[in-house]
């Protein structure tokens, strides 16, 4: 069972938004700076949010990251097909003194 | 253009030591903006943070795996190991190794051990 929280799957249709929710708590997210990370089929994850709503040079800005208290949110806009793949959130737990991921969202487009 | 990669062993035996190299090019391990992660996937589950080693060698690892791991570094040959003891069919999962700030910014394409169950 993960630390943070996420929906396991959400779909949409292409150009529709989808909103993906990352939950934890004070010793995490509440505290501390949240990534997200892209993670196509077969592929290594990749950094899409950083410092809660950051992007890095070349994630389109389709792509958004938000935090309020001890959740985080991802949003995607102009949802294409290419943006099929698993979402992480990560962040650091000063109680277990460990790097946090979420389960997972697995991003289908209709 | 940084770039990781990582190498070593894909399958390893039951009760053996699995040991993971991830040599860097594009940027100085003793670089002290960044530490370096080691960071793995099971076969269809999600992300589990091994550990991280700083320029200066310190260390820190998943109480999660106990004493079983060691991550060393050395910055003359610009590259990073990751060392796990006493293997079983649990630890079975790509092995990503990272860079680490306030995110992990680059990582490397990941390789696959089995430990046989």
């Amino acid at each position: 069972q993960s630390v943070l929280t996420q929906p396991p799957s959400m779909s949409a249709a292409p150009g529709q938004k989808v909103t993906i929710s990352c939950s934890g708590s004070s010793s995490n997210i509440g505290k501390n700076y949240v990534s997200w990370y892209q993670q196509l089929p077969g592929t290594a994850p990749k950094l899409l949010i950083y410092e809660n709503n950051k992007r890095p040079s070349g994630i389109p800005d389709r792509f958004s990251g938000s935090k309020s208290g001890t959740s985080a949110t991802l949003g995607i806009t102009g949802l294409q097909t290419g943006d099929e793949a698993n979402y992480y959130c990560g962040t650091w737990d000063n109680s277990l003194s460990v790097e946090v991921f979420g389960a997972g969202t697995k991003v289908t487009v209709l | 253009q940084l770039q990781l990669q990582e190498s070593g062993p894909g399958l390893v035996k039951p009760s053996e030591t699995l040991s993971l190299t991830c040599s860097v090019s594009g940027v100085s391990l003793s670089n002290t903006d960044y530490y370096w992660a080691w960071i793995r996937q099971p076969p269809g589950k999600g992300l589990e943070w091994v550990g991280s080693v700083y320029f200066n060698g310190n260390a820190y690892y998943n109480p999660s795996l106990n004493s079983r791991v060691t991550i060393s570094i050395d910055k003359s040959k610009n590259y990073f190991t990751l060392r796990l003891t006493s293997v079983a069919a649990a630890d079975t999962a790509v092995y990503y190794c990272a860079r680490g700030s306030s995110r992990f910014d680059s990582w490397g394409q990941g390789t696959l051990v089995t430990v046989p169950s």
